[in-house]
């Protein structure tokens, strides 16, 4: 089985400044993948950046980096000069390559203050 | 390329009413995902297609819940007898069959109000 912890209910950044969102996963898997989704307050779930358990680099969107540290079996997101707009709900999930379903934590909230 | 669409966007119903969603993937997509979740919590799995066939269903889908996609495109999820604890968010996602990563694309979801 796989599980996703997110143990930031809420986070709050000041604009323009970095922010890391916290991800940790259990999974008995060799091979699967990490993602991070955005959900507004309009409710779609946006994707944002995806990390393969076999990926030596750490994979990066944009204002979105995903820092993976496969030992400590976390996949953290790190957001980067933040905008109004990214206040939303962020959620971690993770999935097993070329399989179906995904698995998601519970979710943070980031609030970005201007 | 016009995204998932999910219809309806809301539905309020009584308890013990059966009601219907519908989810149309992206045109090129052979697996469809339906997800529910409730406020403050991520979305729970609850079952998958990849083109007609249902390849998973979730502990979760009791025997109260039935989804199908017939014809491989678009597919429906219906709940009989409805009850309270039904009321969330059903979110629909699609995307290919690939041999690395599965991101998935999600409409933008039915809500559902069991009164």
């Amino acid at each position: 089985a796989q599980k996703i912890t997110q143990t930031q209910p809420g986070m709050f950044v000041q604009e323009k400044e970095a922010v890391t969102l916290d991800c940790t996963y259990d999974t008995s898997d060799q091979s699967y993948g990490l993602f991070w989704y955005k959900q507004p307050s309009s409710g779609e779930m946006i994707f944002l950046i995806y990390q393969g358990s076999y990926d030596e680099q750490n994979a990066t969107e944009g204002r979105y980096s995903l820092n993976f540290q496969k030992a400590r079996k976390s996949a953290n997101l790190v957001i980067s000069a933040s905008q109004l707009g990214d206040s939303a709900m962020y959620f971690c999930a993770m999935g097993r390559t070329n399989a179906g379903k995904s698995t998601f934590g519970d979710g943070t909230t980031l609030t970005v203050k201007p | 390329d016009t995204g998932v669409s999910q219809d309806p966007r809301h539905k309020i119903t009584k308890r013990g009413q059966n009601v219907t969603f519908r989810c149309d993937p992206i045109s090129e997509h052979n697996r469809l995902y339906w997800y529910r979740q409730t406020l403050g919590q991520g979305p729970e799995f609850l079952t998958y297609f990849q083109n007609e066939a249902q390849l998973e269903k979730s502990r979760l889908l009791s025997d109260r819940f039935s989804a199908e996609r017939p014809k491989g495109s678009f597919s429906t999820l219906e709940i009989q007898r409805t009850e309270q604890g039904d009321s969330a968010m059903y979110l629909c996602a699609s995307n290919r069959q690939v041999f690395t990563y599965n991101e998935q694309f999600f409409g933008p979801g039915t809500r559902l109000t069991v009164l």
